[in-house]
């Protein structure tokens, strides 16, 4: 069965704080990925496109390693705001759609 | 900012009954989508659809589930009798570029359905 994987957490860091966040996918033809935020009871928003170069934006850093089949997110600085579940999400060719499957979520509290 | 709505915002409905969960996607979109997530569980995709009929669906969208776009403008998706475990938030999405592995989906705030 194709599964992503995630530590569910919650971690609960101070302002401040760098934190990071793992996840693993089973299916090694996936082909693209992303990290995506949910605040609670609301809908996922795209943080970020995970690509096999890594990419950084801002406070944020992701890390692609397909050999090992894992994203990592950093987040460096953690604000008040960055409290929310993590969603790892990564998509897999099927005819000729992209099927995502998403991670449970890691959640993150940032507290004063 | 253009965002993608959905009516209505909770849905309150008696088992075995049909409901129809609307979403307006972003008006020049092409792709629109369909996801569902149970209280406490993970986004779960139901379905994909691009120029009037499904592209890909998954084994949820079994056949108490359909989707139509009536108009230029809405896209729905229909539960023909509904079960206890419907039970669930359902995001609607929708991306612009021709599906590419990278093509961002904007999602809708959510409908929560309560089946009783």
């Amino acid at each position: 069965r194709k599964e992503v994987e995630q530590d569910p957490g919650p971690f609960n860091v101070p302002e401040g704080a760098t934190v990071a966040f793992n996840c693993t996918y089973s299916n090694s033809a996936s082909q693209s990925f992303f990290w995506y935020r949910q605040d609670c009871r609301k809908e996922p928003k795209l943080l970020m496109s995970v690509y096999s170069s890594g990419n950084e934006d801002g406070r944020f850093t992701a890390q692609l390693n397909r050999a090992s089949q894992y994203i990592s997110l950093l987040i460096r600085d953690s604000k008040l705001s960055d409290s929310a579940t993590y969603l790892c999400v990564v998509r897999t060719a099927s005819g000729g759609s992209y099927i995502p499957t998403f991670g449970r979520g890691t959640s993150l509290i940032v507290h004063p | 900012e253009p965002e993608v709505t959905q009516t209505p915002s909770h849905q309150v409905t008696q088992m075995g009954q049909e409901v129809i969960l609307r979403c307006v996607p972003i008006s020049n979109h092409l792709y629109f989508y369909w996801y569902r997530q149970i209280l406490g569980q993970k986004v779960e995709f139901l379905v994909s659809f691009y120029n009037n009929e499904i592209s890909e669906k998954s084994e949820i969208f079994d056949d108490q589930f359909s989707v139509e776009r009536p108009d230029g403008s809405n896209f729905t998706l229909k539960i023909r009798s509904t079960k206890l475990e419907d039970s669930a938030m359902y995001f609607c999405a929708s991306s612009g570029r021709l599906a590419d592995n990278y093509n961002e989906q904007f999602f809708g705030p959510g409908t929560r359905l309560t089946v009783l």
